[in-house]
């Protein structure tokens, strides 16, 4: 099973900062990386898929990269509606897995 | 608009069974896998299991194989998750979510049914 391990849990930053989220993998996963948004009482909402493509209505803040084992989601200047918590999914073996997720909070 | 309405969740026992349902608008349900995951009170999320658009393969997450099966009606636009040998451990927000497109990544995803298996 590929374990993803997200840092920081925590993150405290300030509104138009700018973030900088990381999950790794124990062994290379190509690209085959999502995140995902999780706002408190809601389900979780795909930010971005194969590691740097914005789903459907993401806003241009929301950025991803890497490859390999080593990936980072980048909010590039954080909105008030950005403090809540991200996870990182893998797709390249079975079983699927997520990340233990980072929390963004209001410094 | 894409929507899914999960259903069928609440108390059971341990040792007892349920089966939820997803219901699928807004999109051709039979042209796209469907996926569930589930999330246990104030934890992370889990992926619990895959079903391809014909139904015809299935995958699971070994905490659930043998004892959950995922199966779909594509006449009803219908995903099911049938959990037998209910445990404690359990206990989550069950969530139905539609694969991308992009394999195996989930978009969007249903508002969660939970299931609570205590005595």
């Amino acid at each position: 099973e590929i374990v993803l391990t997200q840092s920081p849990a925590t993150l405290s930053l300030s509104p138009g900062e700018r973030a900088t989220l990381s999950c790794r993998a124990s062994q290379s996963i190509s690209s085959h990386l999502g995140w995902y948004q999780q706002k408190p009482g809601q389900a979780p909402r795909l930010l971005i898929y194969h590691a740097s493509n914005r789903a459907t209505g993401i806003p241009a803040r929301f950025s991803g990269s890497g490859s390999g084992t080593d990936f980072t989601l980048t909010i590039s200047s954080l909105e008030p509606e950005d403090f809540v918590i991200y996870y990182c999914q893998q797709r390249s073996n079975w079983p699927l897995t997520f990340g233990q997720g980072t929390r963004l909070e209001i410094k | 608009e894409v929507q899914l309405v999960e259903s069928g969740g609440g108390l059971v026992q341990p040792g007892g069974s349920l089966r939820l349902s997803c219901a699928a608008s807004g999109f051709t349900f039979s042209t796209y896998a469907m996926g569930w995951v589930r999330q246990a009170p104030g934890k992370g999320l889990e992926w619990v299991s895959v079903i391809s658009a014909s139904g015809g393969s299935t995958f699971y997450a070994d905490s659930v194989k043998g004892r959950f099966t995922v199966s779909r009606d594509n006449a009803k636009n219908t995903q099911y998750l049938q959990m037998n040998g209910l445990r404690v451990d359990d206990t989550a927000v069950y969530y139905c979510a539609k694969d991308h497109g992009e394999p195996n990544y989930f978009d969007p995803w249903g508002q969660g049914t939970l299931v609570t298996v205590s005595s």
